[in-house]
């Protein structure tokens, strides 16, 4: 099983709608998370950190499920430019960079 | 600020040619890495630095070798190139901690290795 999984898409979704990514983790000591977006061709930058009692920021929302070893990501009246692939990322307490990164959920905003 | 920069963006070698992809920085941290990305693969690490002059092993250091002799600057060398690291090569800093954990990239060098 891997570290971190996400589903690959692509999500294909229409302006305004709205959708939902998860992302599971294996390791349970895992402690801090992450969502970033990557450009096609582009650098990953961060998007969000998840807190545990989960966090919005304008239309996004990011969720930690602890229990059921998973966060999610939320994104409210796609636009266009929300068009991306997005990277959920785990790192585990301690270790400097025991950082996962997962493959990435691609999300295509259609007109 | 310039941020992270990598050079150069595209390369391409033979098999067995040796060549370093240059990284710097120009946010002060202490903290950088280096990562490949490979299709259908998460972003895997292949060496990190908590400061000037200490480095260490990440998961995939095999055919390569870093140094950092300065806070600004860390290199990347490929030994002996071998197809299998064709790769996007990503370099990254942070100001480390276990706060945000905000990993700024660089644009990324595309290696082709024939």
């Amino acid at each position: 099983r891997k570290e971190v999984e996400q589903d690959p898409g692509p999500f294909n979704v229409p302006e305004g709608a709205t959708v939902a990514f998860n992302c599971t983790y294996s390791n349970s000591a895992s402690q801090s998370f992450f969502w970033y977006r990557q450009d096609c061709r582009k650098e990953p930058k961060l998007l969000m950190s998840v807190y545990s009692s989960g966090n919005e920021d304008g239309r996004f929302t990011a969720q930690l499920n602890r229990a059921s070893q998973y966060i999610s990501l939320l994104i409210r009246d796609s636009k266009l430019s929300d068009s991306a692939t997005y990277l959920c990322v785990v790192k585990e307490a301690g270790g400097y960079q025991k950082v996962t990164f997962g493959t990435g959920t691609k999300l295509q905003v259609i007109p | 600020n310039a941020g992270v920069t990598q050079t150069p963006k595209f390369q391409v070698l033979k098999t067995g040619q040796s060549m370093t992809l240059q990284c710097a920085q120009d946010m002060n941290h202490e903290y950088m890495s280096w990562y490949r990305q490979d299709p259908g693969m998460g972003l895997r690490l292949i060496h990190y630095s908590v400061g000037a002059g200490i480095t260490d092993q990440g998961e995939v250091p095999n055919g390569y070798n870093v140094s950092r002799s300065t806070t600004e600057d860390f290199p990347l060398r490929l030994l002996s190139a071998a197809p299998s690291q064709t790769s996007v090569y990503f370099c990254a800093s942070n100001t480390g901690g276990q706060g945000s954990y905000e990993q700024y990239f660089g644009p990324g060098t595309r290696l082709t290795v024939t």
